[in-house]
């Protein structure tokens, strides 16, 4: 079985410019997380979806969405891109046991 | 609101060496507790668990038991090697606040020769 993927896995961007971020999940699950992590302050929820819907979402600002399609792939954008956005980008995907997360490699952005 | 808060890093040890991470949290109602690894250059796995008070989990030579009398989950290992070296997360899941996972802030582990 295919693990979780991530794509891309290393971004460069610009303040002010706007980002896209790609997780296809395992096989078979129908939730998908994503959490943004950074050195200071290590895994922040980002939000959660399932069956196309969002489930959960943490304190980001709204700059940050995110959606999710009908063969469970999930999308994360950001927009208007600030300094402190850079961070690595974690997708994490569950199945029916939503304590049972399996992460991908994650996509690094970096914003100059 | 819920939070884990764990050793601050980084950790350095010689091969062989018993290794320690601490880790407590703060959660309303009977969260469960994890370990997750991080290698470089790679996503978060899962270590071990544990679902109730007294519960110990272990993989692969890690240790933690859930203690609710002192809120911890602390991570232990007899004897650490060079693969080992990486960044060990503490986490919390809690169908009490929206099944949400709360994680640590990460302890870097290097293992010397």
């Amino acid at each position: 079985k295919a693990g979780v993927t991530q794509t891309p896995r290393y971004l460069i961007k610009t303040r002010g410019q706007q980002v896209t971020l790609s997780c296809s999940p395992i096989s078979g699950h129908r939730s998908v997380s994503w959490y943004q992590q950074t050195p200071g302050q290590g895994l922040q929820f980002l939000f959660e979806y399932f069956s196309e819907t969002q489930r959960n979402k943490g304190n980001f600002p709204g700059r940050f969405s995110g959606r999710q399609f009908s063969n469970s792939r999930s999308e994360m954008n950001v927009s208007t891109l600030e300094l402190g956005d850079s961070a690595l980008y974690l997708c994490a995907s569950s199945g029916d046991d939503r304590a049972k997360l399996f992460f991908g490699s994650g996509t690094q952005l970096s914003v100059l | 609101g819920d939070s884990v808060t764990q050793m601050e890093g980084p950790v350095t040890l010689s091969e062989e060496a018993f290794l320690t991470i601490n880790c407590t949290y703060t959660a309303t109602g009977y969260p469960s507790l994890f370990w997750y690894v991080q290698y470089p250059g790679e996503g978060l796995q899962l270590l071990l668990k544990a679902t109730k008070a007294d519960d110990k989990g272990s993989n692969k030579g890690f240790e933690a038991t859930y203690r609710k009398e002192t809120t911890s989950f602390h991570l232990e290992k007899g004897s650490v090697q060079v693969s080992d070296s990486a960044v060990y997360f503490c986490a919390l899941y809690s169908s009490n606040t929206g099944n949400q996972f709360y994680f640590g802030t990460g302890t870097s582990l290097t293992v010397i020769p």
